[in-house]
């Protein structure tokens, strides 16, 4: 079954460093997504992508974000300058459609801020 | 604003039946996901509601009603592996169709 694969599975950055986390969405999926969970608390949508340009983020996506897709395969999210709170775990997902239709989610990378 | 309510906690009993709510005010709809969130892994799709009335898929069930900004998650013949949380989210973002604004989600206890 095809699968949203993120890398790594967890990484370790000191503060004010960059991050890039890396994505493969499932290969026929036009529309991708990148969310948060922070520890015990809700997944929270971060930006939405289609047609190599930003669709849609939300107010948590700020100028230390930024999205790419390099090539025809990845997706990443980079951090530019690491925050104690941006500590948490990242969801990417994908899907073939734009709405209606169900998003999956990669196994996420857990991200600590030091 | 964006605001979805449902329960922190719930306990059930294996074999039995058991409704999650989940109530909604938000600025754009496009439809109603449920997900489910074992701990530590990726929340996985369970259902999708757009109109109003009842979805059943196995033993997981989902109810809509849009005029009362309001849905349920039914799960029947509970296992023990249904232990997780269940994730309601709504679709769309200012408007926007695919982006998920997710409850806090409520997390199902199944004890034998």
């Amino acid at each position: 079954e095809p699968e949203v694969t993120q890398t790594p599975s967890h990484q370790v950055t000191q503060m004010g460093q960059e991050v890039i986390l890396r994505c493969v969405p499932i290969s026929n999926h036009l529309y991708f997504y990148w969310y948060r969970q922070i520890l015990g608390q809700k997944v929270e949508f971060l930006v939405s992508f289609y047609n190599n340009e930003i669709s849609e983020k939300s107010e948590i996506f700020d100028d230390q974000f930024s999205v790419e897709r390099p090539d025809g395969s990845n997706f990443t999210l980079k951090i530019r300058s690491t925050k104690l709170e941006d500590s948490a775990m990242y969801f990417c997902a994908s899907s073939a459609l734009s709405g209606e239709t169900e998003a999956f989610f990669g196994q996420g990378t857990r991200l600590t801020v030091v | 604003g964006q605001n979805i309510d449902q329960p922190t906690e719930m306990t059930a009993t294996e074999g039995a039946i058991v409704q999650i709510n989940c109530t909604y005010q938000t600025s754009g709809f496009n439809g109603l996901f449920w997900y489910q969130q074992h701990a530590g892994e990726a929340p996985t799709f369970l259902s999708y509601n757009v109109l109003d009335g009842l979805e059943e898929k196995g033993r997981f069930s989902s109810f809509l009603s849009r005029s009362k900004g309001y849905s349920y998650l039914l799960l029947k013949e509970l296992q023990m592996k249904d232990s997780a949380s269940y994730l309601c989210a709504v679709e769309g973002y200012g408007g926007s169709q695919g982006n998920l604004i997710f409850g806090k989600g409520t997390k199902l206890s199944v004890k034998p």
